[in-house]
């Protein structure tokens, strides 16, 4: 089983709104990533989870706010976002075995709209 | 630094053969290839690791080319379902950083 799962599939939010974007996997993976994607352009990495740590923040702006609660499980709190926002965003994961292929499997994504 | 990738767009008839390049200026540990449909999430095709090597599934192969940095995904006898974009991503030797850079995609389209 290589499913990833996100929740919600679409979002519409006002500026002023605060939202979670959800994503879980039990493949028992121990990296977690939030990619961003606007249209015909490739996904761009966000933040990176090491064992429930975060590892690599891409210079993100702080109205996204990422959280790893538990080993299966990956939050993207919004809060306070601009139109420009909008885009896909991309929850994947992967195996952590040093010196082993770190496959990353995708989630099918949830599509933000910021009015 | 991005991956690039080349062609930028292919049109094929079903049962051509295309190759899409992937090349990058650092060294690199490993080399992901990926097809995403139009609204939907990227879908794993193959991973290539450092050691240069070639892989492939049904009618999909890939090699990788170490000393050149290269990596070219060859899709032969061609489907309709192969349409697509296909992206690579790359990850560097600092294998301590877990991420993948993904190159800016090659869009497929086979005709009948």
């Amino acid at each position: 089983d290589t499913e990833v799962t996100q929740t919600p599939k679409h979002l519409v939010m006002g500026m002023t709104n605060k939202k979670s974007l959800k994503c879980e996997q039990h493949m028992g993976h121990r990296a977690m990533y939030w990619y961003k994607q606007k249209a015909k352009k490739p996904p761009e990495l966000m933040f990176v989870y090491s064992y429930e740590k975060l590892s690599i923040n891409e210079s993100v702006p702080s109205r996204f706010s990422p959280e790893c609660p538990n080993s299966s499980l990956l939050n993207l709190h919004l809060h306070a976002l601009q139109p420009e926002d909008s885009a896909l965003y991309l929850c994947a994961s992967s195996q952590t075995r040093a010196g082993g292929p770190d496959t990353q499997y995708f989630g099918p994504g949830t599509r933000l709209t910021v009015l | 630094q991005q991956p690039v990738q080349s062609p930028q767009a292919v049109i094929l008839r079903e049962g051509e053969d295309a190759v899409i390049n992937c090349s990058s200026s650092k060294a690199l540990y490993s080399v992901h290839w990926y097809r995403q449909k139009h609204g939907e999430a990227p879908v794993f095709l193959m991973i290539l690791l450092k050691g240069g090597e070639q892989k492939g599934h049904d009618k999909i192969s890939a090699s990788f080319n170490e000393k050149k940095q290269q990596s070219s995904l060859y899709l032969t006898a061609s489907q309709l379902s192969y349409s697509g974009t296909y992206f690579c991503g790359t990850r560097g030797e600092d294998t301590g950083r877990r991420a993948l850079t993904f190159g800016s995609g090659t869009r497929l389209q086979v005709q009948p």
